[in-house]
């Protein structure tokens, strides 16, 4: 049973670009929505997370959007770069679920081109 | 700081094998995971702990096993390798459970031939 949906599976973004990712989750008790990042041959790595009492977080050139009512949350790259290429995968989770663990989706990989 | 350390890296396995998949963290950290990742399937949990001597089953917990007997240890045992358990598996960390950010280790590419 996959709780949380991401699209698309792969991306090609030419340098500059903006590249969107989309997740959607069915379970309404998450409240808790990571990305993580991973470059090929290491581990993932905690890129950005939004609670759902925003709408919105931006770091640097990474946003997170979240719409409540629709159970979507996106990652937005502004500017993106070659060396956001990457494998992307949003996960989602329950802060006061006691040991729920994280949920993550298929993963996106990103391709930046030149 | 290592942060989470996975050993070994690489291995190959004979079907019907076993071997234990090494995680140790020094962040004091009570969550523990474990995860396998195959082409396009993300990430699925085996097993995790929310503390030394209290684990419990992910989604796909058949045919591994572990043990929590101290905060920093946290292996995986595959008894029978099977075919199917051809993965990369990866351990992670949490301070504060799945709330908070998840350290993960570099990884272990697992082949059973």
């Amino acid at each position: 049973q996959q709780q949380v949906k991401q699209s698309p599976q792969s991306l090609i973004v030419q340098k500059g670009g903006i590249s969107i990712i989309n997740c959607a989750y069915e379970n309404t008790a998450f409240d808790y929505f990571p990305w993580y990042q991973q470059f090929p041959g290491k581990g993932p790595a905690l890129l950005i997370a939004i609670r759902p009492d925003v709408s919105e977080k931006k770091e640097g050139r990474f946003t997170i959007s979240f719409n409540k009512s629709a159970k979507q949350f996106s990652l937005h790259i502004m500017d993106s770069q070659p060396g956001d290429s990457a494998t992307y995968f949003c996960a989602a989770s329950m802060r006061n679920s006691g040991n729920t663990p994280l949920v993550f989706g298929k993963g996106t990989r990103l391709s930046v081109i030149a | 700081n290592a942060g989470v350390t996975q050993t070994p890296k690489f291995r190959i396995l004979k079907i019907g094998q076993s071997m234990t998949l090494q995680c140790t963290q020094d962040m004091n950290h009570n969550y523990m995971y474990w995860y396998r990742q195959d082409p396009g399937m993300g990430l699925k949990l085996i097993y995790y702990s929310v503390g030394a001597g209290i684990t419990d089953k992910g989604e796909v917990p058949n045919g591994y096993n572990v043990s929590r007997s101290t905060t920093e240890d946290f292996p995986l045992r595959l008894e029978l390798a099977a075919p199917s358990q051809t993965s990369v598996y990866f351990c992670a960390s949490s301070g504060q459970g799945a709330a908070t950010e998840a350290f993960f280790g570099q990884g272990t590419r697992l082949t059973v031939v």
